[in-house]
């Protein structure tokens, strides 16, 4: 069984940039979660995606936004990229109550 | 406001020895907790939970202990072996919030052969 994937791996972007990273989850999988890994912090949860719909979001300002698809799969999208957004993103898929199981994230540098 | 704390960075062990990694929650509205384990350049991987209604859950090597009154969460690995060697997270949920996990800072753990 496929694991949850993510892309791109890496990515390299100036201030001021839009990124989009992409969560493919778990088959059977329906909802879909973001976090940040900022250096030498712990997991931050950004957002919760099930069925479609937004269910959570942690407290990041609003240009960090995302979306989930028909197929379950979900983007994050991060406008007008800011030096403190250089992070590794982790997105996790999880069905119902069942434990959340990530994928091996996108690390994002701004220069 | 750090809601989830693992108050020791690191933990160095003797392989064949027991690890104890500890875990502590001011949140008493959490209802659900649970530990991962990371590896450099990979994913956290899920390794054990526990629900609040229980105070032990065991899986193979690895027990998790919940000690609601204290709010202190602790996972034992007996016995500790070298591939255990990793940054081990402790992660709690509320009802109320769905899916949302609070992690720890993480416990990088060392398993010395």
């Amino acid at each position: 069984e496929a694991g949850v994937t993510q892309s791109p791996t890496h990515l390299i972007k100036t201030r001021g940039q839009q990124v989009t990273l992409r969560c493919s989850p778990i088959s059977g999988h329906t909802s879909v979660y973001w976090y940040q890994q900022a250096l030498g912090l712990g997991l931050q949860f950004l957002l919760w995606y099930d069925e479609g719909e937004e269910r959570n979001r942690g407290n990041f300002p609003p240009r960090f936004s995302g979306r989930q698809f028909p197929n379950y799969s979900s983007e994050l999208n991060v406008n007008a990229l800011e030096l403190e957004d250089s992070a590794l993103y982790l997105c996790a898929s999880s069905f119902g109550t069942q434990p959340q199981h990530f994928g091996d994230g996108t690390r994002l540098s701004i220069l | 406001d750090q809601q989830v704390k693992q108050n020791s960075p690191s933990l160095s062990v003797q392989e064949g020895r027991i690890s104890i990694l500890n875990c502590d929650y001011t949140n008493s509205m959490f209802d659900y907790f649970l530990w991962y384990k990371k590896y450099p350049a990979e994913g956290p991987t899920f390794l054990i939970s526990i629900s609040s209604i229980k105070d032990k859950n065991e899986d193979g090597r690895f027990t998790v202990f919940l000690n609601k009154s204290a709010k202190h969460l602790s996972l034992h690995i007996v016995p500790s072996q070298p591939g255990d060697s990793a940054v081990y997270f402790c992660a709690a949920s509320a009802g109320n919030q769905g899916g949302k996990l609070i992690f720890g800072q993480g416990t990088e753990l060392s398993v010395k052969p």
